[in-house]
């Protein structure tokens, strides 16, 4: 069972293009971690979200932590190929637990 | 600051074998949890450990053990190796671990070990 399930699993746009992922769950979180992993190597972290409506930015990426601190989103503006990847959520509670993951293309 | 350092990066065994792998912390984390990445199933937690002791334990097999030193260095074994144990193998260090202190939770995550069996 997956406690956070990502949206859509799934994307490829073409460069310039917006795009948002979800992260949702029905378990609260203390934090909410999100990371770029690219094949074969090690998940990056992008950024900590750890206040409820809690809004991040970096760069062109956009990061929201939902009141409820149950669920999270990932707003890109004017994607670039640079932007592909498998993008993950990740929310600590008694352990952390990952979503589903989704796979970013950026086609050029 | 080094980052999350894992050994070896790639292992080639056989079937019934058994295997450690090693994981070296960013220097004063204390917390080392492990991963199992696959395509199919994701990340799935193994276990995390603080302080020497184990905290969590994920819903794998008593194959899969770990342990972790004073210094924080953290190994994890699997026995009686299956076909299905190929997988990236994940450490992430951390302040803190699931301390539930918000940002001390951030883990940073190492390029992981690629388990092949055969």
């Amino acid at each position: 069972t997956q406690l956070l399930e990502q949206s859509p699993q799934f994307l490829s746009i073409q460069e310039g293009e917006n795009l948002t992922v979800y992260c949702n769950s029905s378990s609260v979180f203390s934090s909410l971690q999100w990371y770029r992993q690219e094949p074969g190597e090690g998940p990056v972290l992008l950024v900590t979200v750890v206040t409820g409506g809690e809004v991040k930015k970096l760069k062109r990426l956009t990061f929201q932590f939902g009141d409820a601190r149950k669920d999270s989103s990932l707003h890109i503006t004017a994607a670039q190929p640079g932007d592909t990847g498998l993008y993950l959520c990740a929310g600590a509670g008694n352990q952390f637990y990952f979503g589903t993951g989704t796979s970013l293309t950026v086609i050029p | 600051k080094a980052g999350v350092t894992q050994t070896p990066r790639y292992l080639i065994k056989t079937r019934g074998q058994q295997v450690t792998l090693s994981c070296s912390p960013i220097s004063g984390h204390r917390s080392v949890s492990w991963y199992q990445q696959t395509p199919g199933q994701g990340l799935q937690f193994l276990f995390e450990y603080f302080s020497e002791t184990q905290r969590n334990k994920g819903n794998f097999p008593g194959r899969f053990s770990g342990r972790q030193f004073s210094n924080s260095r953290s190994e994890m074994n699997v026995s009686t190796l299956e076909l299905g144990d190929s997988a990236l193998y994940l450490c992430a260090s951390s302040l803190a671990g699931t301390s539930g202190r918000g940002a001390q939770d951030e883990q940073f995550f190492g390029p992981g070990t690629r388990l092949t069996v055969l």
